[in-house]
């Protein structure tokens, strides 16, 4: 079965950096393109970044454009998430999203648990 | 900028039908699909392109469109139900866009 696993979270003061991974398995991880959503504490849901399944194309939401960067190793079957100059309003729980299998434009068929970063001096 | 726009709230009975809107310019030419999300829990996909239903989803679950305003209906709602759902819609052919709606919360009186 699909299993998305994050980790690299923590606490970090504001200007720090954090890189964030997904670890993938039960699927063929090269074959995707994979997405950051994010989610700060009882807020809804923001798209992060979502990287083509080769890593050819990049794209990153306006909030984060310039500091973030994602990227993967398919040798690994891990994707990751470089946070640079990081903000009090970076704070928020960072999920990994497959992308789906069901047509159209970007989707998210399945989903890790996520992981907490919180942004504090 | 594109935007997705939900109702905060909406409240049923058990057995009755929930009705959640999302309406955005862009989605007579986008999909919409759908996603429950329960406290602690990361999001499931529910609805996908406007009306289709990923296996496992309950048939209880449908979808709906109608020019800007795509529609999730919960028929015969249940106390397990309850949770918060998010419309999203995406383009990816011109400048590359993901867009969540501010999520909604159903509560099951």
């Amino acid at each position: 079965q699909v299993q998305l696993v994050e980790s690299g979270g923590g606490v970090v003061q504001p200007g720090g950096s954090l890189r964030l991974s997904c670890a993938a398995s039960g699927f063929t991880f090269s074959s995707y393109g994979m997405h950051w959503v994010r989610q700060a504490p009882g807020k809804g849901l923001e798209w992060v970044a979502f990287i083509r399944y080769d890593g050819s194309n990049k794209y990153y939401a306006d909030s984060v454009k310039g500091r973030f960067t994602i990227s993967r190793d398919n040798s690994k079957n891990t994707l990751y998430l470089q946070m640079n100059s990081l903000r009090a309003e970076d704070t928020a729980v960072y999920y990994c999203a497959k992308d789906g299998d069901y047509g159209g434009n970007s989707n998210f068929d399945y989903w890790g648990q996520g992981t907490l970063v919180t942004v504090s001096s | 900028s594109y935007e997705l726009t939900q109702p905060p709230s909406v409240s049923v009975s058990p057995g009755q039908t929930a009705r959640i809107t999302c309406s955005g310019d862009a989605l007579p030419k986008q999909y919409a699909y759908w996603y429950q999300q329960k406290p602690g829990q990361a999001p499931v996909l529910v609805i996908y392109k406007d009306s289709e239903r990923p296996s496992g989803i309950p048939e209880r679950f449908s979808g709906s469109s109608s020019g800007t305003t795509v529609t999730l209906t919960i028929s015969g709602v249940q106390a397990e139900d309850e949770a918060d759902y998010y419309c999203q819609s995406a383009d990816s052919s011109g400048t590359f866009y993901v867009v969540f709606g501010g999520g909604t919360k159903l509560t099951v009186l």
